[in-house]
């Protein structure tokens, strides 16, 4: 089975400085179409997780350019150039492998 | 406007069962896979169960192989998850959430508690 892993658990930043997370699998995430289906999900406390990016880089409509994805083969990073208060909650890395969808441990960033 | 509504959360004692529904509106149901993804408290997410379109596919995590089973009604634009021989480690927010056509889950619903405990 596919294992996602997110450095670091968590991360405190000062409003405005950029935050950075990384997420490394155990092995190939190449789905059987050979597309990297690698999204990245964010959650506040209380709330549903809410989908940020998808397919490694591609950002949803309304979410602010301040968030960027990027990453090949095996290892993934997900950007905010600076963060807002609107930021804090747990980032959630995620891959979608023939018909199988794992998720990372999640990376909780909050106000220094 | 996409709408995922789930139902049935509920206290059960361990071994019993619950039926969880979701019911969905905005969009074709019928042309996306749908899941169950959960969240014990204070934990990650953990995707349950996955069901295409049709039903002619169905995914389940190794925990609750057995003991769970989704299904949908596509007449009535509804996801189900029929859980049985519940443990305490079950206990878990659990979201119906639609993979979409990048294969993430671009909606979610608010979530249904299930609790299981003596």
């Amino acid at each position: 089975d596919i294992v996602m892993t997110q450095t670091p658990l968590s991360s405190p930043v000062t409003l405005g400085q950029p935050a950075s997370i990384s997420c490394r699998s155990s092995e190939s995430l190449v789905h059987s179409d050979g597309n990297i289906y690698l999204s990245w999900l964010h959650q506040r406390p209380g709330q549903p997780p809410r989908l940020l990016i998808n397919k490694i880089s591609n950002r949803l409509s309304g979410v602010p350019d301040r968030f960027s994805g990027s990453g090949a083969g095996t290892d993934f990073t997900l950007r905010i150039s600076r963060v807002t208060a609107d930021d804090v909650g747990v980032y959630y890395c995620m891959v979608s492998t023939q018909s199988t969808w794992t998720f990372g441990q999640g990376t909780k960033v909050e106000i220094k | 406007e996409v709408q995922l509504v789930e139902s049935g959360g509920a206290l059960v004692q361990p071994g019993g069962s619950l039926r969880l529904s979701c019911v969905a509106s905005g969009f074709s149901f019928e042309t996306y896979w749908m899941s169950w993804v959960r969240q014990a408290p204070g934990k990650g997410l953990e995707c349950v169960a996955t069901m295409s379109s049709y039903g002619n596919q169905k995914f389940y995590v190794d925990s609750v192989k057995g003991r769970f089973t989704i299904s949908r009604d596509n007449s009535q634009n509804s996801l189900y998850l029929q859980m049985d021989s519940l443990r305490a480690e079950d206990t878990a927010v659990y979201y119906c959430a639609r993979p979409g056509s990048l294969w993430s889950f671009d909606f979610w619903g608010q979530g249904a508690q299930v609790t299981v405990s003596s």
